[in-house]
């Protein structure tokens, strides 16, 4: 059974970083990691992936350059941090495993305040 | 990039009905097309892969079907707990890369 556990909410000032975590557990180390983020009321919006035992990530467009995502050696937790934070980049911040998105963390409220 | 227009943005139904969501695409698109549903205070939950693929759990009143680049959800009679809202989602296959929709929201 695949279960990813993120870490608790954040607030942050704009202009500072945020590190969220995603433990995972149940098979995962071969598998994507994919950070999804949604704003209050609004839809979804990928912003990249890794595959933990290779350490190799992509990133969308839209926070590329911002965004880095990176795993531990052990290949089980996997660490998002955003940069250059905007109170528009209040949201939850969700970890979904597999290539279908298929298992989801539980989300974690980042609030950014001006 | 390819841009999901789902429709309608939200829909009013009764429990026992049938409910069609539609998403279509900027562009023809492979079978990547997933469905998720998402309840208040909760992650999206996947119901559809590669189009018409239902994981295990997921009840056989949910179906989908499409090509090209209209898609759709279906749920055959909808049950109290369905009430929700639903996203279509997009992947790229590499290097990887995934677009969703706007979302349908499915009201009583």
């Amino acid at each position: 059974q695949v279960q990813l556990v993120q870490s608790g909410a954040e607030i942050k000032k704009s202009g500072s970083s945020v590190t969220v975590s995603c433990k995972t557990s149940g098979g995962t180390r071969s598998n994507v990691i994919n950070w999804v983020r949604q704003a209050p009321g609004q839809g979804l919006e990928w912003m990249g992936g890794i595959i933990p035992m290779f350490g190799t990530a992509n990133y969308g467009q839209k926070v590329q350059g911002r965004v880095t995502i990176t795993a531990d050696e052990s290949a089980t937790t996997v660490y998002m941090t955003l940069s250059s934070l905007k109170p528009e980049d209040t949201a939850v911040y969700y970890c979904a495993g597999d290539w279908d998105l298929t298992y989801w963390g539980q989300g974690t409220l980042v609030a950014v305040s001006s | 990039e390819i841009v999901l227009t789902q429709s309608p943005a939200t829909l009013s139904l009764s429990p026992g009905e049938r409910a069609t969501l539609s998403c279509r695409a900027s562009q023809s698109l492979s079978d990547s097309l997933a469905w998720y549903q998402q309840k208040p205070g909760q992650p999206p939950r996947l119901l559809i892969h590669g189009t018409s693929n239902r994981p295990t759990g997921v009840p056989a009143r949910f179906s989908g079907s499409g090509s090209g680049a209209d898609f759709t959800l279906t749920i055959s009679s909808l049950e109290p707990e369905d009430f929700a809202l639903y996203f279509c989602q997009h992947h790229s296959n590499w290097p990887r890369r995934y677009t969703f929709g706007q979302g349908t929201k499915l009201e009583i």
